[in-house]
């Protein structure tokens, strides 16, 4: 298996834009986990999945992020519009029911707003 | 909710030292205390993991120790060599989900 897929890699906007971060869970997990990382505020979990739906959103920090699973290769991070402030990197986990409890990150999206 | 602290939030130590990190949890409910290690610009990455059915767990030279009643949980890196060198957190799981400590960046002086 390939790992966690996520797109792009590194995406660089300006403020106002629409912003879509895409990822691809390893096959079979059916959980998928969103994070964003800051200096600041170090990992901190966004929302996430069970069978394609989502279980908690707390952490969303605002309207301006949404968050959709359609199927269960794929999920988006969408936010708009786009902020300084949320400049960050954002991964992507996936992992098996709670008994296999390892989470398996994705390569990350580093994102820049202007 | 959950909520994890970890300290120190950085370490140096010069190699074949030994290096503690400590972190504590409020939810006396949670039950697996994992510990992922990010290199600079790299993924978070599991290297170790303990139950709450465990009291210590060891592999290689890396060790971690939970104490339930404390609520505290440790890594120990023994023999540190430069590749270990990288930030580390802790984290614990109360629900299905994580919460993160805010990590520690240790540094292994050659």
């Amino acid at each position: 298996d390939a790992g966690v897929i996520q797109s792009p890699r590194h995406e660089v906007t300006e403020m106002g834009q629409e912003v879509t971060l895409r990822c691809k869970p390893i096959s079979g997990h059916d959980y998928l986990f969103w994070y964003r990382q800051t200096m600041m505020r170090g990992l901190e979990l966004l929302i996430y999945f069970n069978n394609n739906v989502p279980i908690d959103d707390s952490g969303m920090p605002e309207d301006r992020f949404s968050a959709k699973m359609p199927n269960a290769s794929f999920s988006t991070l969408k936010i708009q519009p786009s902020e300084p402030r949320d400049s960050a990197v954002y991964f992507c986990a996936s992992s098996l029911t709670p008994k296999n409890n390892e989470q398996f990150f994705g390569p990350g999206t580093r994102l820049t707003v202007l | 909710g959950e909520n994890v602290e970890q300290h120190p939030s950085t370490l140096s130590v010069q190699e074949g030292d030994s290096a503690v990190i400590k972190c504590t949890y409020s939810d006396s409910a949670s039950n697996y205390f994992p510990w992922y290690k990010q290199e600079l610009g790299k993924r978070p990455q599991l290297i170790i993991d303990i139950r709450s059915n465990v009291g210590e767990k060891k592999d290689q030279r890396i060790a971690v120790t939970l104490n339930k009643t404390a609520k505290h949980f440790s890594l120990h890196i023994t023999e540190t060599q430069p590749e270990d060198s990288a930030v580390y957190f802790c984290a614990a799981r109360g629900g299905r989900a994580l919460t993160f400590g805010s990590g520690t960046r240790l540094q292994v002086q050659p």
